[in-house]
């Protein structure tokens, strides 16, 4: 089955821990992509990936960092979290183009005390 | 820049009643559109979208939307909202932005159907 995953669904973490979401797809796809949706704000883009070791800022890149060392993982990562990153957060996968559509994943809720 | 916009953010019908959300964006060249539907606590799943062709796209569960470049619209319909559509609604657009393809979505519109 097609599909994108993430892990944990749920977290909960304090100020200043490093944590790491992951995010796997098995559809061969090139792009990937993080967002943090918000309410009132949609999804924002936080960091994509056109291919292996190919990475690079979106729309709220600060205080995220990500890595593409293969092409089906690409893990989120926060240094040192902070309360204003509770959020939900989406991995989506695509193949890189016109004419594609974005899979998501089922989201990881994250909650920074 | 490159926009997409959702006039409603929360909307609340009975049964049976027609909705149509609006959505409009603001692209330069060959823009898809899409619409997704998140269900509550689950993750975003698309309902329709519009590559090229006819303006008019039936998407998944009785939706359809309309293309119209004129008015850089790509409104949500449905003739007869049921309970279970009670979920949030993004339109999102497509398009090629510094020779990378970017996805921007709208700010998401809530419904919420009375049984």
């Amino acid at each position: 089955e097609a599909q994108v995953t993430q892990n944990p669904r749920y977290l909960i973490t304090v100020t200043g821990k490093k944590l790491t979401v992951t995010c796997s797809q098995n559809m061969n796809h090139e792009y990937m992509s993080w967002y943090r949706q918000d309410p009132g704000l949609g999804l924002r883009q936080i960091y994509y990936s056109m291919n292996v070791e190919v990475t690079d800022k979106g729309d709220v890149p600060e205080g995220y960092k990500v890595s593409r060392k293969e092409k089906r993982n690409f893990p989120l990562i926060l240094e040192s979290p902070s309360p204003n990153q509770t959020s939900l957060y989406f991995c989506a996968s695509s193949l890189q183009g016109v004419n594609t559509e974005a899979f998501f994943g089922q989201g990881t809720r994250l909650t920074v005390v | 820049a490159q926009s997409v916009s959702q006039h409603n953010h929360h909307v609340i019908l009975s049964e049976a009643a027609s909705l149509e959300l609006g959505c409009n964006y603001s692209y330069g060249g060959t823009v898809n559109l899409f619409w997704y539907v998140q269900y509550p606590g689950q993750h975003l799943q698309l309902l329709l979208k519009y590559f090229s062709g006819d303006p008019l796209v039936k998407g998944i569960k009785g939706f359809e939307a309309e293309f119209i470049k004129s008015k850089f619209s790509f409104n949500l319909r449905k003739p007869s909202v049921q309970w279970s559509d009670t979920a949030e609604y993004f339109c999102a657009g497509g398009a090629f932005t510094s020779g990378t393809y970017k996805y921007i979505f709208g700010t998401g519109t809530r419904l919420k159907v009375l049984a």
